[in-house]
């Protein structure tokens, strides 16, 4: 099975922090990441796919990176909404895995 | 627009069995693969099994082959999952999720599966 680990798994920061959170894969994956934000009580909401894709609706602070083993989504201007949980997620092999996630909290 | 509504959890006895289902809108439900994914309280996200188009391929984490069949009713625009032989550690909210080309791009408001005694 193929691992995702993220770091950091907390990551404190304030509005207008350039954010960048980090996952690598334990093995190659092309371009098979997808970036999801998670809220508290909330499903996931799709941010990113294909590692660098932008889904529809989703503002342009957010932005994806990276191919093979390492990838990052970082977010250019923290804005109050986006205080959440993200977690990356690889498609390129069953079983489908998601890194252990990232709490985006208030500094 | 695309809503998927789930429905069917509950609290379960250790052993025992649950069927959940997933009301698909908005969209042609014939043309997607469909996922179900979970997430422990207070855990991470874990997915749970992927079913194809036309049910040709049905896939499982390790952790429910065997005791979990995915499946679904085209003509009903519906996703199932059948929970057999449950476990403690299968307590969870259980999401179904639509899949375009192997991302999960819209999710139900997920249902609640507690499996204690």
């Amino acid at each position: 099975d193929i691992q995702l680990t993220q770091s950091p798994s907390t990551l404190s920061a304030s509005v207008r922090d350039r954010v960048t959170v980090t996952c690598r894969a334990s093995q190659a994956i092309g371009t098979w990441l997808a970036w999801l934000q998670q809220k508290p009580g909330k499903a996931p909401k799709l941010l990113i796919y294909g590692a660098s894709t932008l889904e529809s609706g989703v503002p342009s602070r957010f932005s994806g990176s990276g191919s093979g083993t390492e990838f990052t989504l970082t977010i250019s201007s923290l804005q109050p909404d986006d205080f959440a949980t993200y977690y990356c997620q690889q498609s390129n092999s069953y079983p489908w895995t998601f890194g252990q996630g990232t709490k985006v909290e208030v500094k | 627009e695309v809503q998927l509504v789930e429905s069917g959890g509950g609290l379960v006895k250790p052993g025992g069995s649950l069927r959940l289902s997933c009301a698909a809108s908005g969209f042609t439900f014939n043309s997607y693969s469909m996922n179900w994914v979970r997430q422990a309280p207070g855990g991470g996200l874990e997915w749970v099994a992927s079913i194809s188009r036309s049910s040709a391929y049905m896939y499982y984490a390790d952790s429910v082959r065997g005791r979990f069949i995915i499946s679904r009713d085209d003509a009903k625009n519906s996703l199932s999952l059948q929970m057999n032989s449950l476990r403690d550690e299968d307590t969870a909210i259980y999401y179904c999720a639509r899949d375009t080309a192997n991302h999960f791009d819209h999710w139900g408001q997920g249902t609640l599966v507690t499996v204690s005694s």
